[in-house]
């Protein structure tokens, strides 16, 4: 099946710092990648929709000038966290979804703690 | 609204069989999805209905009724590995992926 890996798996940053978290489909091209948000004892709850070549739609109450997504090549998405707090600790995974519209493969996904 | 409902926790014993159920409302629809998810991965995918009917797949399988917004995911011999949150989600008019907030099987020896 496709593979969609995420980098780093985990980190662990001080409050006020900016994280990087890269998602790469292996061997497919996806156009359309998706970040999500899960909270201990929580659903996914989905962040934003990346699309490459174009700005990313943000879910409400998602703020976008905090989460910097970037999807500058049809195999890879990058999430950024600007100035992170303690509340932003959190498992950030990414999906892709496939050229037929219909599957998302997900990424391991990565732990953020923020000091 | 877009909603989908499931229990929060069952508990189920080694051996026996399972029925998770999820009640959708949502804006279109373009399938439904099982996921499992132990703590701390990402969730995997377990099975894809987008007609009414049982699509069986070795120990799992899903049920869908779109007419009644419904589907359940039926697990048989349990192990104790099966022990996971299972995630339901539906795919709307815009194929994106709507959740429940999934429902944390216990299984008991």
């Amino acid at each position: 099946g496709a593979v969609v890996s995420q980098h780093p798996s985990w980190v662990i940053c001080k409050s006020g710092t900016s994280v990087k978290i890269e998602c790469r489909s292996l061997d497919f091209q996806a156009t359309t990648m998706f970040w999500y948000r899960q909270f201990p004892k929580q659903s996914l709850m989905l962040m934003a929709t990346s699309n490459e070549g174009s700005k990313a739609t943000y879910e409400q109450g998602v703020e976008k000038d905090k989460f910097l997504i970037n999807h500058a090549s049809l195999t890879l998405s990058t999430l950024t966290v600007t100035s992170a707090h303690p509340e932003d600790s959190s498992f950030y995974i990414c999906s892709a979804r496939d050229p037929s519209g219909s599957w998302q493969f997900f990424g391991p996904g990565t732990r953020l703690t923020v000091l | 609204g877009q909603n989908i409902d499931q229990p929060t926790e069952m508990t189920a014993t080694e051996g026996a069989i399972v029925q998770i159920n999820c009640t959708y409302q949502t804006s279109g629809f373009n399938g439904l999805f099982w996921y499992q998810q132990h703590a701390g991965e990402a969730p995997t995918f377990l099975s894809y209905n987008v007609l009414d009917g049982l699509e069986e797949k070795g120990r799992f399988s899903s049920f869908l009724s779109r007419s009644k917004g419904y589907s359940y995911l039926l697990l048989k011999e349990l192990q104790m590995k099966d022990s996971a949150s299972y995630l339901c989600a539906v795919m709307d008019s815009n194929y994106q992926l709507i959740w429940g907030a999934g429902t944390k099987l216990i299984i008991k020896p």
